[in-house]
C-alpha cells in the first residue's frame, strides 16, 4: 500500500534554532518527492522537489535530503524565523501519471521568539 | 490573476443545503485538482481534470459531490445536501498538465456545515 508518513506531528522551537522534519514513504514506483509549506489559512506552496538521482537540494534556509534506498526524506530548516511557522507537507508522486500523488499529514512547526 | 483563486474564502451553511465552490486556475494550466483538507488530516484527493479528457472522479466521497470544469478553465465543486462531516477546507490546485510538474494551490474555501 502506498503511504507517506511524516514525523513529528508537531514541533515547537525557539527562533534561531535548527530543526529537521522527517518523511518516510512506501510509494512505488517512485517518481519524485516534494516538500510544501502551508501557512495558516493559505494553500500549500512548493519548497523543493527531489528526484530519484538527487540526494540533497537547498532552497535558502531549507535543505531537503532524499535516500531512495531507505525511502526517507528530511527537510532541514536552518536558523529558524518566526515566519517559518507553518505546516510542512511531504508529497510523493508514483510513476508517471499526473494524478498519482500521495500526501503526508504534515508537520506543524511553531517558531517562538 | 497571477495565482489560483478560489471563492468564497469562507462558507457557513446549514445541514442539508447545497453549496458551490469556485476555482479559477492559472491561465494556461490544463490540469486542475480539487482536494479536501480536514483539521489535522492530510490532503484528500477529490477530482482531477486534464484538458478535454474525462475527469478522474475516483476521490469523490459520495454522489452528493460533483464538479465541472467549463471551457477548460474555471471549475465548480458542488456539494448537495451538505452534512456536518463535509466541514473542511477545500483546496484547488492547477498545473501545466504534463505530469510531474509543480501544483499551484489556491487559498482554499473553508466550509462549515452547521
Amino acid at each position: 500500500k502506498n503511504q507517506v508518513e511524516q514525523s513529528p506531528q508537531s514541533l515547537i522551537i525557539l527562533e534561531g534554532k535548527n530543526c529537521t522534519l522527517q518523511c518516510n514513504y512506501t510509494v512505488s514506483p517512485f517518481s519524485n518527492l516534494r516538500w510544501y509549506k502551508q501557512d495558516t489559512g493559505r494553500g500549500p506552496v512548493s519548497l523543493t522537489i527531489m528526484t530519484f538521482s538527487e540526494n540533497t537540494k537547498s532552497n535558502g534556509r531549507y535543505t531537503a535530503t532524499l535516500d531512495a534506498d531507505t525511502k526517507q526524506s528530511s527537510l532541514h530548516i536552518t536558523a529558524s524565523q518566526l515566519s517559518d511557522s507553518a505546516s510542512y507537507i511531504c508529497v510523493v508522486r508514483e510513476g508517471t501519471g499526473a494524478n498519482n500523488l500521495f500526501f503526508g499529514t504534515g508537520t506543524r512547526l511553531t517558531v517562538i521568539p | 490573476g497571477a495565482g489560483v483563486s478560489q471563492s468564497p474564502s469562507n462558507k457557513v451553511t446549514e445541514k442539508g443545503k447545497d453549496v458551490e465552490l469556485r476555482c479559477d486556475p492559472i491561465s494556461g494550466h490544463t490540469a486542475l485538482y480539487w482536494y479536501r483538507q480536514s483539521l489535522g488530516q492530510g490532503l484528500e484527493f477529490l477530482i482531477y481534470f486534464q484538458g478535454n479528457s474525462a475527469p478522474d472522479k475516483s476521490g469523490l466521497p459520495s454522489d452528493r459531490f460533483s464538479a465541472e470544469r467549463t471551457g477548460g478553465s474555471v471549475s465548480t465543486l458542488t456539494i448537495q445536501r451538505t452534512q456536518q462531516e463535509d466541514s473542511a477546507v477545500y483546496l484547488c490546485a492547477s498545473s501545466l498538465g504534463r505530469g510531474g510538474e509543480t501544483q499551484y494551490f489556491g487559498p482554499g474555501t473553508r466550509l462549515l456545515v452547521l
